[in-house]
């Protein structure tokens, strides 16, 4: 199947630090992009999708000015947690999709640990 | 309400038995139907499609009723690498929604 590579799989920052998680599809261009995290034993929540070249639509009671998300190219999209604090540690997984009627691959997830 | 439900077990069975998960969603409009496999603190990984005519693939199958708006996973002959959280997953264009899983535990 299709490889969607998520980059760094697991980082420690410490509080008030910024940072960027990479997804990119290495085989197809991902029209879209959609971003989740999932928080211990609870499911995966979509935060927001992308699509390439347009701004993300953030779910509800997703902050967009702390969740930056830049979807510039058909094969990259980036995930800024902005000012981070202990409470966004969590692991945060990527998807890409080809067109609309395809499979959703997934990343191989970003666990983010904030001290 | 949240747009899929799933019994978070977990479930607790021997190796050979036969398990089955059930999941509901909440929007008729939902198109497309799948259910994922997820390993302790890693990404889900597609097991099959779900189609409205149900569906086997090895010792899996999916079954769809569109009219009771639940669809359906069941394993047969378990096996000890069976053992993760099965997640349930709807399409609703543009938007793929996630249940909350269902945890699996093949024992010896």
């Amino acid at each position: 199947g299709a490889v969607v590579s998520q980059h760094p799989s697991w980082v420690i920052c410490k509080s008030g630090t910024s940072v960027k998680i990479e997804c990119r599809s290495l085989d197809f261009q991902a029209t879209t992009m959609f971003w989740y995290r999932q928080f211990p034993k609870q499911s995966l929540m979509l935060m927001a999708t992308s699509n390439e070249g347009s701004k993300a639509t953030y779910e509800q009671g997703v902050e967009k000015d702390k969740f930056l998300i830049n979807h510039a190219s058909l094969t990259l999209s980036t995930l800024t947690v902005t000012s981070a604090h202990p409470e966004d540690s969590s692991f945060y997984i990527c998807s890409a999709r080809e067109r609309v009627n395809t499979e959703a691959f997934f990343g191989q997830g970003t666990r983010l640990t904030v001290v | 309400r949240k747009e899929v439900e799933q019994d978070p077990g977990p479930f607790n069975v021997p190796e050979g038995a036969t398990v089955a998960f059930n999941c509901t969603y909440s929007n008729s409009a939902s198109q497309s139907f799948f259910w994922y496999r997820q390993d302790c603190r890693k990404e889900p990984k597609l097991l099959m499609s779900v189609y409205s005519s149900g569906n086997e693939d090895g010792r899996f199958t999916a079954q769809l009723n569109r009219a009771s708006q639940y669809i359906s996973l069941l394993i047969r002959d378990s096996k000890l690498s069976d053992s993760a959280t099965y997640l349930c997953v709807v399409k609703l264009p543009p938007k793929f929604y996630f249940g909350s899983g269902t945890k699996l535990n093949v024992k010896p």
